[in-house]
């Protein structure tokens, strides 16, 4: 049972560009959360998402941020216009249910030169 | 809002001796407290995670505490080793949200 997969797992991106960070959940996962890890830092919640639904989005920049899941594919976490405070690694995790255990991918390092 | 407060920021200890980290929740709702270990440039794992209704779980030579009145909750590692060193988060998080609300860290090493 593969867990977490998540890509690309580092992405450099020059100041303007934009930013798609991909993530599969766990087979049988239908929610994925999206963590956000400054270096030095813990993790902070972005947003939480279930199948063609945004559950809570409370921890997402108000601009520039966006994600999805849709029916197919994987969930993604886009970053427009990135600016070098967006520099930091960007972790999924998946869970069954509600309260579940969730698990993390490997997580993709994002630096915006 | 929500805040989960962890102590201590660092921890070092001998091998053999016993690691203690705590953390303190805000949100009276949350339900359910994960402890995840992170080493350097690799994911979160689970190592345990304890829910509302119990006050104590253990696994081998980790264990977890929750006293739900102080709103607060431990994590016990007693005969540590090297690979013990790591960094160890606290999170909290409620049927209201599901969502993980993150301790700061603890690094803790442990001195061969």
């Amino acid at each position: 049972n593969a867990g977490v997969m998540q890509n690309p797992r580092h992405l450099v991106r020059r100041r303007g560009q934009e930013a798609r960070l991909r993530c599969s959940p766990m087979k049988g996962h239908s929610h994925v959360y999206w963590y956000r890890q400054l270096p030095e830092e813990g993790l902070k919640f972005m947003v939480y998402l279930q199948k063609e639904n945004i559950i809570d989005e409370s921890g997402m920049p108000k601009e520039r941020f966006s994600a999805e899941f849709p029916k197919e594919g994987p969930s993604i976490l886009r970053i427009q216009q990135v600016v070098r405070g967006d520099s930091a690694a960007y972790f999924c995790a998946s869970s069954a249910g509600l309260l579940n255990e969730q698990f993390f991918g490997p997580g993709t390092r994002l630096t915006v030169l | 809002g929500e805040n989960v407060e962890q102590h201590p920021s660092t921890l070092s200890v001998q091998e053999g001796d016993s690691a203690v980290i705590k953390c303190t929740y805000s949100d009276s709702a949350s339900n359910y407290f994960p402890w995840y270990k992170q080493e350097l440039g690799k994911r979160p794992q689970l190592i345990i995670d304890i829910r509302s209704n119990v006050g104590e779980k253990k696994d081998q030579r980790i264990a977890v505490t929750l006293n739900k009145t102080a709103k607060h909750f431990s994590l016990h590692i007693t005969e540590t080793q090297p690979e013990d060193s790591a960094v160890y988060f606290c999170a909290a998080s409620s049927n209201q949200g599901g969502k993980l609300i993150f301790g700061q860290g603890t690094e803790l090493s442990v001195k061969p």
